[in-house]
This record gives structure tokens, C-alpha cells and sequence, in this order.
């Protein structure tokens, strides 16, 4: 069956790096897309953007300066590496297949 | 960017009863292949969302026939028949038509 698992580091430094591994399995990432979503604790869903089939990218434009999503279809895991965080990055962030979801991974920005 | 904007639930909705949720876009999502672009989710708490419906009136796979959407271009209503304990959680729209894909701020169904 359809599965999607975030995992990355749930700590991270202000001004550092996020990367986050999204690895799925039931289907191939050459015959769907796979967005990133986030949703600081509280709050509402935000697109952050996606990889189509075809290896392409669309983002949020207001991330698109510190945010990058690739892929390795060998491995069946999407990335994604977003730099410059601020304690406002504080999210659970998901990836998903649209009517599919990872159970998400809370990332925490702080000293 | 394409607003959504959700409206409030009268909570708690007695069991057994009715509940429509409202969803606003600021642009038509009508395509011209005339298909809606609108979807539903449900996140239960400490859950991640569910898909419930797409192109505005179809439910996804597994979801119960409770579940309804309808709308125009720009105004769309999701209607929860016979509410139960496990509809319980935030209710989210969301356009797909162009990008950024944007969602509405979220509306909660509390169940009394």
C-alpha cells in the first residue's frame, strides 16, 4: 500500500540548514509528484512545494529563495533542504501524495 | 496567490445533526476542462489530514457518503450529514489549480 515517512533531525540551530528525507513506497516517484507541506504547532497547513513525476519543481514563493526539494527515485526518497531557518520554521512538516500523508516530523528551530 | 477563506461552525453541533462548513476562494477555480480544483480535508487531532473530497464534489476512496461537497467557481460548501464523534477535528480547503496551492485557515467541528 501507498506509504510516505518523513524523517530528519527534530532539532535545529537558528540560521542553520533543514534537510529533510521523505521516503515512500507503494508507488514510483516517476509516476507521481510529492509536495512538502508544513504546519507550525497550532496553526494551519502551508504549501511549501513540490517535485513532479518528471523531476521538476514548484514552490512557494515565499520560500522559494531558501528552499530546494530532489529527489532519488533509486531510493524511493524526496528531499528537502531549506537554509536560514528562524524560530518561525517551528513546524510539524509532511510530505504527501495528496491523498496520501506521512505522519509528518516535528522540526523545533532553537539555541 | 489564490485566498481561501473558511468560515466559522455555530460548536458544538449535537450528534445526529448537520453541519455545513464554507469555503471562499478569491479567484474561480473552474477550469476550462470543467473541472473544479477544490479539496477537502479533515485532520483529526494529532493526526495528519485526511483527504476527503476533489474537484470539489468527489469523494476520495473509503470516505463516507456523510461527506458532501458542493459550490460554484468561487463558493463552496462541505456538508457533514448525521455528525458523529470521529468527524470530530479541523476541516481545511484547499485549491489546486494553480501554484502556490493554497488552503483556508481551517475551520473546527467540535461535536456536542
Amino acid at each position: 500500500q501507498v506509504q510516505l515517512k518523513e524523517s530528519g533531525p527534530g532539532l535545529v540551530q537558528p540560521s542553520q540548514t533543514l534537510s529533510l528525507t521523505c521516503t515512500v513506497s507503494g508507488f514510483s516517484l516517476t509516476d507521481y509528484s510529492v509536495h512538502w507541506v508544513r504546519q507550525p504547532p497550532g496553526k494551519g497547513l502551508e504549501w511549501m512545494g513540490r517535485i513532479q513525476s518528471g523531476g521538476s519543481t514548484d514552490y512557494n514563493s515565499a520560500l522559494k529563495s531558501r528552499l530546494s526539494i530532489s529527489r532519488d527515485t533509486s531510493k524511493s526518497q524526496v528531499f528537502l533542504k531549506m537554509n536560514s531557518l528562524q524560530t518561525e520554521d517551528t513546524a510539524i512538516y509532511f510530505c504527501t501524495r495528496g491523498a496520501y500523508w506521512g505522519q509528518g516530523t516535528l522540526v523545533t528551530v532553537s539555541s | 496567490d489564490i485566498v481561501m477563506t473558511q468560515g466559522a461552525l455555530p460548536n458544538p453541533v449535537p450528534s445526529g445533526e448537520s453541519a455545513s462548513i464554507t469555503c471562499q476562494s478569491s479567484k474561480s477555480l473552474l477550469h476550462s476542462n470543467g473541472k473544479t480544483y477544490l479539496n477537502w480535508y479533515l485532520q483529526r487531532p494529532g493526526q495528519s489530514p485526511q483527504f476527503l473530497i476533489y474537484w470539489m464534489s468527489t469523494r476520495a476512496s473509503g470516505v463516507s457518503d456523510r461527506f458532501s461537497g458542493s459550490g460554484s467557481g468561487t463558493d463552496f460548501t462541505l456538508k457533514i450529514s448525521r455528525v458523529e464523534a470521529e468527524d470530530v477535528g479541523v476541516y481545511y480547503c484547499q485549491q489546486d489549480l494553480e501554484f502556490p496551492l493554497t488552503f483556508g485557515s481551517g475551520t473546527k467541528l467540535e461535536i456536542k
